[in-house]
């Protein structure tokens, strides 16, 4: 059964630093790795989506990778602002029917 | 952009009420979602649908049925609340064109509070 796990479960960074989410999984056979990003109360907001043959995409500040073979993947948010504040989840597609299976997250605070 | 409702934001009900959450998506999509949300144990699947009256179970089916009559809407049924239903239940919704390109698009939540 794949599971994800999220690492660290919250974070607390200085405004401007550059940082590092982390999500691995346990079963490499995927079809992709989704980020998502939650703002406290509300719904989810899909933020990066990486094919399984791919090794990363970027949008903007953010980056994330993918390692199937290792069955990691990362977030990286450079220039960090508090904006960035937020709950963000990763999720692995594993199955040919959509469904997707969630981390528990990391909780964001971005300080002024 | 694809836009997905949900009746309510929040939601008070008693022990043993039969309770609707209701979603719509605007984008004819084909898959339709439930989750709920719970500190500690993350998002988890109740219910999703592939299409109109389909339907398969999640991870936590129990104490819950769904509906889809229509496409576009997607229902979820408590049909006794109970205090342990007491969650954040979020709908989504995705195209499914492909595996490895489909992503969800969620709404905004209900949050349920059974008394």
């Amino acid at each position: 059964k794949q599971e994800v796990t999220q690492i660290p479960a919250a974070l607390s960074v200085p405004e401007g630093e550059n940082l590092v989410l982390n999500c691995s999984f346990t079963d490499s056979a995927i079809y992709n790795l989704q980020w998502f990003r939650q703002d406290p109360g509300k719904g989810l907001t899909s933020l990066l989506l990486i094919q399984s043959s791919q090794r990363e995409q970027t949008s903007g500040r953010l980056n994330a990778s993918l390692d199937k073979s290792s069955g990691r993947s990362t977030l990286y948010i450079a220039a960090s602002q508090p904006g960035d504040s937020a709950t963000y989840l990763c999720a692995v597609g594993s199955g040919n029917t959509g469904k997707l299976i969630f981390g528990q997250g990391t909780t964001l605070q971005v300080k002024p | 952009d694809v836009k997905v409702t949900q009746s309510s934001r929040y939601l008070v009900k008693r022990t043993g009420e039969k309770v609707f959450l209701e979603c719509v998506q605007d984008m004819d999509h084909e898959n339709m979602f439930w989750y709920r949300q719970d500190p500690g144990l993350g998002l988890r699947l109740i219910y999703f649908s592939y299409d109109v009256k389909m339907k398969e179970k999640g991870d936590i089916p129990e104490g819950y049925s769904v509906s889809r009559e229509k496409k576009e809407r997607f229902s979820l049924i408590l049909e006794s609340a109970s205090t342990n239903q007491t969650s954040m239940y979020l709908c989504a919704s995705s195209l499914w064109e492909s595996s490895s390109t489909d992503t969800q698009y969620f709404g905004p939540g209900t949050r349920l509070t059974v008394l």
